[in-house]
């Protein structure tokens, strides 16, 4: 079956370090996004790309950074770890050639990283 | 731009009635969506609103005005199960734009 995959599901990093977080997905869905989630914020958008070698700028995208070089991955870097940037991280994807209800996404497990 | 507001906390009795509101301000309109998410698990797609009025999908229902900026939840026979944080979601510039969430209502549902 399709599915959206992340990885790691839980890290513990210190300050300063880089960190890459994986997100995969085998639907063949054009569209990926990353949000975080902290409690009284809600999901924020953090970068998305509508395809291979497109990547945009979200909401809160400051110290983070994507890349997208096939349609399965859109990694995510942190470049130097804050501890403002410990939350819940999570990657979703859609598919904008289906029609109907085209911006459904469909969101990994999460990953929840600890910034000491 | 983009304005969603939700209740952030509802409580409701097993067996009963609830229904959680949404509203919403955006420069164009192409649908609203509710996800259901689990503590410490992934937000999961329930439905979706393009045109006004109500759409029916088992135990729950989610209403569209269009005119009023407005969307509901409702969820009928409340189980323990349902006992979880419900997002409202909408692209605010129309089109194939990303979705921007509501910071979501937690449900609880007491016995």
């Amino acid at each position: 079956d399709a599915e959206i995959t992340q990885s790691p599901r839980h890290k513990i990093t210190e300050t300063g370090r880089q960190v890459t977080l994986a997100c995969h997905q085998t639907w063949n869905h054009n569209n990926m996004f990353w949000y975080r989630q902290d409690l009284g914020h809600g999901l924020r958008l953090i970068h998305y790309s509508y395809g291979v070698q497109d990547t945009n700028k979200g909401e809160v995208s400051d110290g983070y950074s994507v890349s997208r070089s096939n349609t399965e991955d859109l990694p995510l870097t942190l470049e130097s770890a804050a501890s403002s940037q410990t939350s819940v991280y999570f990657c979703a994807s859609s598919d904008p050639s289906s029609g109907g209800a085209r911006d459904t996404q469909y969101f990994g497990p999460g990953t929840r990283l600890t910034v000491l | 731009g983009q304005n969603i507001d939700q209740p952030t906390e509802m409580t409701a009795t097993e067996g009963a009635i609830v229904q959680i509101n949404c509203t919403y301000q955006t420069s164009g309109f192409n649908g609203l969506f509710w996800y259901q998410q689990h503590a410490g698990e992934a937000p999961t797609f329930l439905s979706y609103n393009v045109l006004d009025g109500l759409e029916e999908k088992g135990r729950f229902s989610s209403f569209l005005s269009r005119s009023k900026g407005y969307s509901y939840l409702l969820l009928k026979e409340l189980q323990m199960k349902d006992s979880a944080s419900y997002l409202c979601a909408t692209p605010p510039m129309g089109g194939n734009t990303p979705l921007v969430f509501g910071k979501g209502t937690r449900l609880s549902v007491i016995a």
